[in-house]
């Protein structure tokens, strides 16, 4: 069974801009949910999706926006890119409740 | 959340057993106890999880204090492959899905 993919895997971008990360997620995995890690302040919860509808959101500003869609692959937006978005944004499904997440490689963010 | 504190770093030798203890001593009775370990340049990847009893996987063994106040995470024979920082996270799971709030971990070295 194929893991969790990202895309892409590093992207550069420069303030203001706004960027657009891609999960997907293992085979009939339903939730997908997305962190971000930093030297500074570790790995932090963004927000989790479930069937296409966020169930949970981290405690992050309003431009981290996410969807998943019918087939359950994800995508976050970031808007009005900041220097402190530089970062390693990993994604994770998994089948259902409660279940062990499943992490992809990461997405490296670098914003100058 | 309920927090859990862990040793910010440990050494271990090739091939002897690895003791990585995690004190939680506010969990709740609905929290899980989850270990996650996050090898260089890769996600984060499941390791084990329990609630009560002590519990045993292919990879580690999980040791519960009867007050559930404290776990340890067994790892058997330590390889190289083990170095990583490991990850003692609570996860409620009452009320339906959580996510995971990662703390600082402990980072494990493994000296050949």
């Amino acid at each position: 069974k194929a893991g969790v993919t990202q895309t892409p895997r590093y992207l550069i971008k420069t303030r203001g801009q706004q960027v657009t990360l891609s999960c997907s997620p293992i085979s009939g995995h339903r939730s997908v949910s997305w962190y971000q890690q930093t030297p500074g302040q570790g790995l932090q919860f963004l927000f989790e999706y479930f069937s296409e509808t966020q169930r949970n959101k981290g405690n992050f500003p309003g431009r981290f926006s996410g969807r998943q869609f019918s087939n359950s692959r994800s995508e976050m937006n970031v808007s009005t890119l900041e220097l402190g978005d530089s970062a390693l944004y990993l994604c994770a499904s998994s089948p259902d409740f409660n279940n062990e997440q499943f992490f992809g490689p990461g997405t490296r963010l670098t914003v100058l | 959340d309920a927090k859990t504190t862990q040793p910010n770093s440990m050494e271990s030798n090739e091939e002897e057993p690895v003791h990585l203890p995690c004190n939680h001593s506010t969990i709740s009775g609905t929290d899980y106890i989850h270990w996650y370990r996050q090898l260089p340049s890769q996600g984060p990847e499941y390791v084990i999880h329990g609630l009560t009893s002590n519990v045993n996987n292919r990879m580690a063994s999980l040791a519960i204090a009867e007050d559930r106040k404290s776990s340890t995470l067994i790892l058997h024979r330590a390889t190289l492959r083990d170095a990583a920082v490991y990850y003692c996270i609570l996860r409620d799971h009452l009320g339906g899905n959580t996510p995971l709030v990662f703390g600082k971990g402990t980072r494990l070295s493994v000296i050949a």
